[in-house]
């Protein structure tokens, strides 16, 4: 699986769109991209996945780029509760083989 | 539904000690993992399981063991606890088909110490 790079920390204001970074220069063609968060000492919560396409659910948005070596999630209204660490994952859906790495933290500041 | 259940939800052992960490879930999902945190770090893979009866490696199977006899129950055996193997521990499932393969749901955690 390919791996993923992601800045240590970053911080946003609340109510401000939080956009965490991630590349991912070496994914395959059948790989796909996802993201989870993991609130403090509680157990990971998925977010949300793409393949190649955009996408948007009811908690973020997920943009890929055209190459797919890189994505960014997007938190639109950051509030004090998606304070967390965000991680991205690059998987191939054969399932197994989720492999976490150190994420991002985000401190959502009033 | 209430996910996936995790017991204990604490506990402490001594050096050479053995236990059972217990998950079990009533999703019907077909995949079960496992995982370790250690303090400010990431999760690893210990071991998963696409089905009953089939388990495989994960990063850090040392130490460890895994039965799957029902799609419910994804037990953890520890059988000489030693302190490198103080950690919360996380247990998962997932569909297992299709697009969401790697849509996981995840326990609230066992924090075990060994000393």
């Amino acid at each position: 699986d390919a791996k993923t790079t992601q800045p240590p920390s970053m911080d946003c204001a609340e109510g401000r769109a939080a956009n965490l970074p991630c590349n991912h220069s070496t994914i395959s063609g059948n790989e796909y991209v996802y993201w989870y968060r993991q609130i403090h000492s509680q157990g990971p919560q998925y977010i949300i996945h793409g393949l190649k396409n955009n996408e948007t659910n009811e908690m973020a948005s997920l943009i890929i780029t055209e190459d797919r070596k890189s994505s960014t999630l997007i938190l639109p209204h950051a509030t004090l509760r998606d304070t967390a660490v965000y991680y991205c994952i690059v998987a191939n859906n054969q399932g197994g083989k989720l492999i976490f790495g150190q994420g991002t933290e985000l401190s959502v500041k009033p | 539904n209430a996910g996936v259940t995790q017991t204990p939800k604490f506990r402490i052992l001594k050096i050479g000690q053995s236990m059972t960490l217990q998950c079990t879930q009533d999703m019907n999902h077909n995949y079960m993992y496992w995982y370790r945190q250690d303090p400010g770090m990431g999760l690893k893979l210990i071991y998963y399981s696409v089905g009953a009866g089939i388990t495989d490696k994960g990063e850090v199977p040392n130490g460890y063991n895994v039965s799957r006899s029902t799609t419910e129950d994804f037990p953890l055996r520890l059988e000489l606890a030693a302190p490198s193997q103080t950690s919360v521990y996380f247990c998962a499932s997932s569909y297992g088909q299709g697009r969401t393969n790697e849509k996981l749901f995840f326990g609230s955690g066992t924090q075990l110490s060994v000393l």
